[in-house]
């Protein structure tokens, strides 16, 4: 059974701060990763996607990739009450289309 | 937001009821997909069309019907559905079913089975 794990929170982090959410992954064979953004009563919006070790920078997001951990992370830096919302990580295997999802981390920013 | 579009976004229905989920995409788009989204678990896939043609069915229930007539549009037929069938879902689209594909997601449809 392929599995992608999150820590489901709350996350709680003042505003300005950096907040650090992160998932990982049973199988070793994944090969692209996703984070999406969910507000409640929403549905899902992709913020960034990772296919390398390493980081992905865009705007104030950095997604982190490290298959030898099979460990993905996304940081937030200068973290706004806008931000706040559920993070869903998701994990592509193969050439299926098909996603797995985390169970998501809500993240409470504070004014 | 025009991407991907659901309706009806909120749907009520009996438990002898039938009822249909639409789903149009305007991105272009190869593949569609029927995601659903129950409280405390997991986005769950249920379905997967490339080219119109159903390429996963993730062990959906009979009582969950996908209809895919063109790469632009996908249905979810609905009979006999149980209370715990509630929950949100979700449409999406990607360009293509291979590694490393982004998927785009429609509003949703909040089903409430009585």
């Amino acid at each position: 059974q392929k599995e992608v794990e999150q820590n489901s929170g709350p996350l709680s982090v003042p505003e300005g701060a950096i907040a650090s959410l992160n998932c990982t992954y049973s199988d070793r064979g994944s090969q692209s990763f996703f984070w999406y953004r969910q507000y409640s009563g929403k549905s899902p919006e992709l913020i960034m996607s990772i296919y390398s070790n390493g980081d992905q920078e865009d705007g104030r997001f950095t997604a982190q990739l490290n298959k030898a951990s099979q460990y993905v992370s996304l940081l937030i830096r200068d973290s706004q009450p806008s931000d706040s919302a559920t993070y869903l990580c998701a994990v592509n295997a193969g050439n299926t289309g098909k996603l797995i999802f985390g169970q998501g981390t809500t993240l409470q920013v504070k004014p | 937001e025009t991407g991907v579009t659901q309706t009806p976004r909120h749907l009520v229905m009996g438990m002898t009821n039938k009822k249909s989920l639409k789903c149009e995409q305007h991105l272009g788009h190869n593949a569609m997909y029927w995601y659903k989204q129950s409280a405390k678990k997991p986005l769950e896939l249920m379905f997967v069309y490339n080219f119109k043609e159903q390429t996963e069915n993730n062990s959906v229930p009979s009582r969950f019907s996908p209809e895919c007539p063109n790469s632009s549009h996908l249905f979810l037929h609905l009979h006999t559905l149980q209370p715990e069938d509630s929950a949100l879902y979700l449409c999406a689209s990607s360009q293509g079913v291979g590694i490393g594909t982004e998927a785009f997601f429609g509003q949703g449809t909040r089903l409430t089975v009585v």
